[in-house]
């Protein structure tokens, strides 16, 4: 079964927009959510990640927002450029165990119009 | 620092043949884990590699095995391929074991195809 549920599945923004996906997990014991970024014929990319002791993280025009009560992050991408347009990923792991194996959402295809 | 490299980059093989699919992380990262990306089920955890002992497997059969090197090279082996084998197979290279290093870097994968 999917530990990591993803949404949208696709999603088209104009060029300056916002874009937002939306994930949500049941396993209390993650406690690291990366988001990758894969263009076609590319493996996947770490763009941004995060530990659930925080509850915002910001980095350039990518920020992840975590609500660890309701076991749900999402990833914002502000002012969407053509270049942003991928598919997007959202992981999750447990380190309690020493385990590194990453579940990893569906995925969102984002296509930003210019 | 050089990436993580994956060859060879496509493979085509028919019904039955096994298939080795090899994986050099980046330089002094230790771990190497595998995945397997399908349109249907996506990204899927296959196993992990670390100090030439295996970590931890996913929920494949045992024609999907692995083995990693001294030098940490990794290879991937599937035996007797269905059609439904056919996927893109990733590797992925992490330090494991350094403090404050999360991050699980991703070669380019290797596209199997299955006939």
């Amino acid at each position: 079964q999917q530990q990591v549920k993803q949404s949208p599945q696709s999603l088209i923004v104009q060029k300056g927009g916002i874009s937002i996906i939306n994930c949500a997990y049941e396993n209390t014991a993650f406690d690291y959510f990366p988001w990758y970024q894969q263009f076609p014929g590319k493996g996947p990319a770490l763009l941004i990640a995060i530990r659930p002791d925080v509850s915002e993280k910001k980095e350039g025009r990518f920020t992840i927002s975590f609500n660890k009560s309701a076991k749900q992050f999402s990833l914002h991408i502000m002012d969407s450029q053509p270049g942003d347009s991928a598919t997007y990923f959202c992981a999750a792991t447990s380190h309690l165990s020493n385990d590194y194996k990453l579940s990893f959402g569906a995925g969102t295809t984002v296509t930003v119009r210019a | 620092k050089a990436g993580v490299t994956q060859t060879p980059r496509y493979l085509i093989k028919t019904r039955g043949q096994q298939v080795t699919l090899s994986c050099s992380p980046i330089s002094g990262h230790r771990s190497v884990s595998w995945y397997q990306q399908t349109p249907g089920q996506g990204l899927q955890f296959l196993f992990e590699y670390f100090s030439e002992t295996q970590r931890n497997k996913g929920n494949f059969p045992g024609r999907f095995s692995g083995r990693q090197f001294s030098n940490s090279r990794s290879e991937m082996n599937v035996s007797t391929l269905e059609l439904g084998d056919s996927a893109l197979y990733l590797c992925a290279s992490h330090p494991r074991g350094a403090s404050g290093t999360d991050t699980q870097y991703f070669g380019p994968g290797t596209r199997l195809t299955v006939l």
